[in-house]
């Protein structure tokens, strides 16, 4: 089955800085790759995901990420971080047949 | 994109007690999932609901426990039962569009004194 793995439980950067929240996936196959933010006392929104084709995906908020096939990777990246991107983010590796597997999650927290 | 609505947002409940979440979808789904985020935690499936046949639960969940309806496709019930401290969670009910996005629920915060 496929998993992710987000080595970072906890990130502090301040605001106007650039952001890079890592994620590393684990399957056979090519990946249906997500990730999610979840903001204090709030469900999961999509940012953005990457089924095929272009490998920079762009997503909502000036999010954007990398599939890497050969680090196994699809890193998170935000050039400048505002202070209301502060929240969690969770990496999910599908496997196109609705069984989703997500990360542990990053805690991001913005200084001003 | 999918509308979810979940409902209690939070409640705080008696050990011994029992709770019934429950999922609207805005729209005809086949399967409803049910997710549990342990503070600090990640999301954990808890079990799959189909539409006319029995839930099928990941490991370490079990049916008594966590007895689940799905009455028509676009609603779904979840019941934490015989609460204990324990179960304080986040409970998310989710659906998936397209076999591959998924879209979930407000999630309801569930506090066990």
């Amino acid at each position: 089955a496929q998993s992710v793995t987000q080595p970072d439980i906890h990130i502090t950067v301040s605001e106007g800085a650039s952001l890079e929240l890592r994620c590393n996936y684990s399957y056979g196959a090519t990946p249906y790759l997500f990730w999610y933010v979840q903001s204090p006392g709030q469900g999961l929104q999509l940012l953005l995901k990457y089924f095929s084709g272009d490998t920079l995906v762009q997503g909502i908020k000036g999010f954007e990420a990398e599939f890497k096939r050969s680090q196994s990777s699809f890193n998170l990246r935000k050039p400048s971080v505002h202070w209301s991107d502060a929240a969690e983010y969770f990496c999910a590796v599908g496997a196109g047949n609705n069984d989703m597997r997500f990360g542990a999650g990053t805690r991001l927290t913005v200084k001003p | 994109s999918a509308v979810i609505s979940q409902k209690p947002s939070r409640d705080i409940c008696q050990r011994g007690t029992s709770l019934t979440i429950q999922c609207q979808v805005d729209s005809q789904v086949t399967m409803m999932f049910w997710y549990r985020q342990q503070p600090g935690q990640s999301l954990t499936l808890i079990a799959t609901a189909n539409q006319g046949s029995e839930a099928t639960y990941e490991s370490g969940f079990v049916i008594d426990k966590f007895p689940i309806s799905r009455p028509n496709l676009t609603f779904s019930t979840l019941t934490v039962s015989n609460m204990s401290p324990e179960d304080s969670s986040i409970y998310l009910c989710s659906v998936v569009r397209g076999n591959t996005e998924a879209f979930f629920g407000q999630g309801t915060r569930l506090t066990v004194v």
